[in-house]
């Protein structure tokens, strides 16, 4: 297994477009998490998936966000009507439950709203 | 809610110098702690972790102890490399959920 892949690496957009993210994780986790990194910060969560059940979204996550994880396996976070406000890194990581167990990151989708 | 702090940054260091970055944290109930490292160019990978208090993690050289007293979780090397060089982020996870609260990050350069 290679590990966390994302898709696409880099997207730019104008404002007011859809757009969508997928990540793959690792095919023996069944969590997986997306967090939002901008400049200077830390990574701040959005939402969690176990299996394909969401489990919790951040308040972060406003109503033009949405994730799925249809079979389990990949998810997508599509981003309706883009704000510059969302340009941002989009993070993906998956682990195993447990509250020690360590989430393995994905290099990310680097957002930039025009 | 869970929150990180971190000292400010950016710090710069000769090679063979000792690091020590600080990180304290607010929490509920019984936090695991976590120092993830951001190589430039990569991802953020796990450094190290503690589960419980008074629990040492370590890894490549750095060490970091689970002080429940202090609530802190500070990052150290006795002698860093040009290769430590990178963002490095202080965490936490608490309950079922295990989402991360992260730090600000600090950045580390070090010079030969």
């Amino acid at each position: 297994d290679t590990g966390v892949s994302q898709d696409p690496r880099h997207k730019i957009t104008k404002r007011g477009q859809n757009v969508t993210f997928r990540c793959d994780p690792i095919s023996e986790h069944n969590r997986l998490y997306w967090y939002r990194q901008t400049l200077g910060q830390g990574p701040e969560f959005l939402t969690y998936f176990q299996n394909e059940a969401q489990l919790e979204k951040s308040r972060l996550l406003s109503d033009r966000f949405s994730a799925e994880r249809p079979k389990g396996s990949f998810s997508t976070l599509e981003i309706q009507r883009t704000e510059q406000g969302d340009s941002a890194m989009y993070l993906c990581a998956s682990s195993n439950p447990g509250q020690g167990a360590e989430q393995y990151f994905g290099p990310g989708t680097r957002l930039t709203v025009t | 809610g869970d929150s990180v702090t971190q000292m400010e940054g950016p710090v710069t260091l000769s090679e063979e110098a000792f690091l020590t970055i600080n990180c304290t944290y607010t929490a509920t109930g019984y936090p695991s702690l976590f120092w993830y490292v951001q190589y430039p160019g990569e991802g953020l990978q796990l450094l190290l972790k503690a589960t419980k208090a008074d629990d040492k993690g370590s890894n490549k050289g750095f060490e970091a102890t689970y002080r429940k007293e202090t609530t802190s979780f500070h990052l150290e090397k006795g002698s860093v490399q040009v290769s430590d060089s990178a963002v490095y982020f202080c965490a936490l996870n608490t309950g079922a959920n295990s989402k991360l609260t992260f730090g600000k990050g600090i950045t580390l350069s070090v010079r030969p």
